[in-house]
């Protein structure tokens, strides 16, 4: 079945240094992808969307690559803050169905 | 939060007892969803609205209805609670002018112990 799925649980890394978080999805139906930040005990927050027609798009700090082909998907944050501390997931929409799928997260700890 | 209020933030029922979680919205969102989220899975949908009275099952539904009488409330119940309904549950909406299951919205969560 489909699945969207984290290759890391937990991702540590040092303050100011660059953060990458991965997904992979498995249907190549998928024709849209979210990632979401969810602090403890908050709601997820949006961060930035991409659709399969791009491989590339950049927000503030952050910057989420497509590769269509392994059916893989990246978040970077730019120069990590503490306040990016935060379990981070990934979604795809799969087309035909409307279904939005969830990936179980993973855990960035940013270290002082 | 997007205007999204969600009630009570935290809920110990007792197994078989009803419970009616509140999802209210202000910004006049025609799409509106019930998610769980648990260790080990993603969020899960359980049911989604797409206007007044127009609702419809997510993946796991079961024990689980909703009502939507009116734009800005989305009341998931639980008719007769068990353990494994022991979750946090998310209400969320989409943006005006974009497809269902596009760019969603989450409010705070209701953390529900069904003990």
């Amino acid at each position: 079945g489909e699945s969207v799925g984290l290759h890391l649980p937990t991702l540590s890394v040092q303050e100011g240094d660059n953060s990458i978080i991965n997904c992979a999805y498995s249907n190549s139906a998928s024709d849209y992808f979210i990632w979401y930040k969810q602090e403890s005990g908050k709601g997820p927050q949006f961060i930035i969307d991409i659709r399969s027609n791009m491989d590339k798009r950049q927000g503030q700090r952050v910057t989420v690559l497509l590769n269509k082909t392994v059916k893989h998907l990246s978040l970077q944050i730019a120069a990590t803050q503490p306040g990016d501390s935060a379990v981070y997931f990934c979604a795809e929409n799969i087309g035909n169905t409307g279904k939005l799928i969830f990936g179980q997260g993973t855990t960035l700890q940013v270290k002082p | 939060d997007a205007g999204i209020t969600q009630s009570p933030r935290h809920k110990v029922t007792e197994t078989g007892t009803p419970v009616t979680l509140r999802c209210h919205q202000t910004e006049n969102h025609r799409y509106m969803y019930w998610y769980r989220q648990d260790p080990g899975h993603g969020l899960r949908l359980i049911h989604y609205s797409y206007g007044v009275k127009d609702t419809d099952k997510g993946e796991v539904s079961d024990g689980y209805s909703v009502s939507r009488s009116k734009t800005e409330d989305f009341l998931l119940t639980l008719e007769s609670a068990t353990s494994s309904q022991t979750s946090v549950y998310f209400c969320a909406i989409s943006e005006v002018g974009t497809a269902t299951n596009e760019k969603l919205f989450f409010g705070s969560g209701t953390q529900l112990s069904v003990l």
